[in-house]
This record gives structure tokens, C-alpha cells and sequence, in this order.
């Protein structure tokens, strides 16, 4: 099976840069989104095909993908941001929708 | 808006099936893919299966092969998920979420979940 595998915590200080990462072997070859999921809410859509915004995301959430990681980064990190994000692809090789274990941003 | 609502859940006995329900509105249902997702108390995100737009396709992840099942009311703007065989493991928020139609199964919107319990 595919896995993806994410830091589970990041922590930042408002205005900084968040970067975080999802590695998989050979990711840079799939595509990859991301999720944010704020607690007590659905998650939401924030990154699609490795750096494509979501409707209604702000500017300062960027993505990249290339070799084995995925990286989403936050850009003057908001106390809004503090929430858990989740990479995800589709697996061809065996048809499946494959997530990391997600991400526990804290914005201190 | 696109709106997605989930029903159904609840508390249930090991061994013992549940159907759950997600009603689509806001976009034509009949044109897009859609998925389940899981995810258990205190836990990550778990993709359950995903449909076609037309049932033509289905996929399920390996852990529910064999005793969930998907399916799709076109004319009812519907979609369901059967589950069977209920075990402990699979307690936990279930997700109805719309594809982007992208051809990478992304979760473009998802509905607010609906809680299935399985304990005795």
C-alpha cells in the first residue's frame, strides 16, 4: 500500500512562515491537495494538483510537490491557521485514496 | 451553495448493519464522483470508498472491502453507504464529500459527517 507521512505538530509564531511537509515515495509524480480542518468543523479544501488554491483560500497558502515531498506553506501565519492540515493523493496503483496522518499547526 | 447532509448514524451493535444517507444540493449530483471519509475520535482522516458519477465505478479501501457497499440515487440526489458486519473499529464521524472531478479523487466540499458508534 501507499503511505504518506506528515510531522504530527508544527508549531509557529504569528507572521511566521509555516512549512508542512508530506513525503511518499515517488510523490512528486502523483498529485497532490491538501486539507485544512479547523476543530469541530469538516475539513475544507485548501490545495489541489500540488499548488492550485481553493476557491475563497487566501493568498498566503501555497503548495509544492516534487521528488518525495509535498509541502504546504503558510506564508505571515495567522492565529486563524492554528488547525489540523492533511495531504492526500490518489493511488492509481491500487485505487485508492490514500491521506497522511495529518498535521497539528499551533500558532503561538 | 452546495450542500451536503449526512444522516443515519448513531449506536449500533457489533455485527449489526447501519445505512447511512448524504443528500446533495446546490450542484448537478449526477455529473460528480463522491466519497465517504472517516475519521475516529481523536484521529486522522480515513477515505472509506468513492462512486462514480454514474455507479459505474466504485473503490473502497481495504479495510471495509467485502462489508460496506455504495451506492447512488441519481433521481433523489442521494447517496448511501451500507455497512455490515459492524465492528468497534469502525466508530467514528463518516463524511460525505463531492469530487472535483479532476481525475485525482479531491474532496472538493464535504458535509458536516454523521457520528456511527458501534459498541455493545
Amino acid at each position: 500500500s501507499y503511505d504518506l507521512t506528515q510531522p504530527p505538530s508544527l508549531s509557529v509564531s504569528p507572521g511566521q512562515t509555516a512549512r508542512i511537509t508530506c513525503s511518499g515515495d515517488r510523490l512528486g509524480a502523483k498529485n497532490a491537495c491538501w486539507y485544512q480542518q479547523r476543530p469541530g468543523q469538516s475539513p475544507v479544501l485548501i490545495i489541489y494538483q500540488d499548488s492550485r488554491r481553493s476557491s475563497g483560500i487566501p493568498e498566503r497558502f501555497s503548495g509544492s510537490n516534487s521528488g518525495n515531498t509535498a509541502t504546504l506553506t503558510i506564508s505571515g501565519t495567522e492565529a486563524v491557521d492554528e488547525a489540523d492540515y492533511y495531504c492526500q493523493v490518489w493511488d492509481t496503483a491500487t485505487a485508492h485514496v490514500v491521506f497522511g496522518g495529518g498535521t497539528k499547526l499551533t500558532v503561538l | 451553495q452546495v450542500q451536503l447532509v449526512e444522516s443515519g448514524g448513531g449506536v449500533v451493535q457489533p455485527g449489526r448493519s447501519l445505512r447511512l444517507s448524504c443528500a446533495a444540493s446546490g450542484f448537478t449530483f449526477s455529473t460528480y464522483g463522491m466519497h465517504w471519509v472517516r475519521q475516529a475520535p481523536g484521529k486522522g482522516l480515513e477515505w472509506v470508498t468513492f462512486i462514480s458519477y454514474d455507479g459505474s465505478s466504485e473503490y473502497y479501501a481495504d479495510s471495509v472491502k467485502g462489508r460496506f457497499t455504495v451506492s447512488r440515487d441519481n433521481s433523489q440526489n442521494t447517496l448511501y453507504l451500507q455497512m455490515n458486519s459492524l465492528r468497534a473499529g469502525d466508530t467514528a464521524v463518516y463524511y460525505c464529500a463531492k469530487d472535483r472531478a479532476d481525475g485525482y479523487k479531491t474532496s472538493h466540499f464535504w458535509g458536516q459527517g454523521t457520528l456511527v458508534t458501534v459498541s455493545s
